[in-house]
């Protein structure tokens, strides 16, 4: 059963405007969030994380919400560029029951159209 | 610093062949991990090491061993391979557990069982 979810499979976004990236998890245990990057051919790099006892974390374009009450989190890149396109895994650990691997989402692919 | 590599990059075995993939790590990480990507189901843990000398399960481990006699390596063994094993392989490691630190990603290995 798949405890992170990313229900959509791919998103495209104008260059210059907001892309908006969402994934839900179901194990209340969860408190550490990553998002991690990845373009083809190459392996995930990580990109943002957030734990539970914060609501948002900002790094330059990049920003990612969580909503522990609906156990969902999402990722914002404003302004998005083209260099933005590529497939964007969430993932989920709970340090509580142990911490000891990660649970990822299926990606989303996003493509910034210039 | 050449982070995470992994050998080889693409592999084809017929079924019933044996073969080992070899990661290794240049950041003298404690902890590694192997993953494997499906088409829909995002990443999924099949083995993972908290130390040299040590091994644990992931969540999908049957039809795999590994093992980590050096701190810098961790290598995954496939006995008798099979159709099912067919993937894109991803090696990992990370300065502490799942739950506050980051993983870093090898560029995958691709292999293909026929």
């Amino acid at each position: 059963d798949q405890q992170v979810k990313q229900n959509s499979p791919s998103l495209s976004v104008q260059e210059g405007r907001i892309s908006i990236l969402n994934c839900d998890y179901t194990n209340s245990m969860f408190d550490y969030f990553l998002w991690y990057k990845k373009y083809p051919a190459e392996g995930p790099t990580f990109l943002i994380s957030i734990s539970s006892i914060k609501d948002k974390n900002e790094d330059g374009r990049f920003t990612v919400f969580l909503n522990k009450s609906a156990k969902h989190l999402s990722l914002h890149i404003v302004p998005s560029q083209p260099g933005d396109s590529a497939v964007y895994f969430c993932a989920a650990s709970g340090s509580k029951s142990g911490g000891n691997q990660f649970y990822f989402g299926t990606g989303t692919s996003l493509t910034v159209i210039p | 610093n050449a982070g995470v590599t992994q050998t080889p990059k693409f592999r084809v075995l017929k079924t019933g062949q044996s073969m080992t993939l070899l990661c290794a790590q240049d950041m003298n990480h404690e902890y590694m991990y192997w993953y494997r990507q499906d088409p829909g189901m995002g990443l999924r843990l099949i083995h993972y090491s908290v130390g040299e000398g040590t091994t644990a399960k992931g969540e999908v481990p049957d039809g795999y061993n590994v093992s980590r006699l050096k701190k810098q390596n961790f290598l995954l063994g496939l006995e008798s391979a099979a159709p099912s094993q067919t993937s894109v392989y991803f090696c990992a490691s990370s300065k502490g557990l799942a739950g506050g630190y980051e993983q870093y990603f090898g560029p995958g290995t691709r292999l293909t069982v026929t």
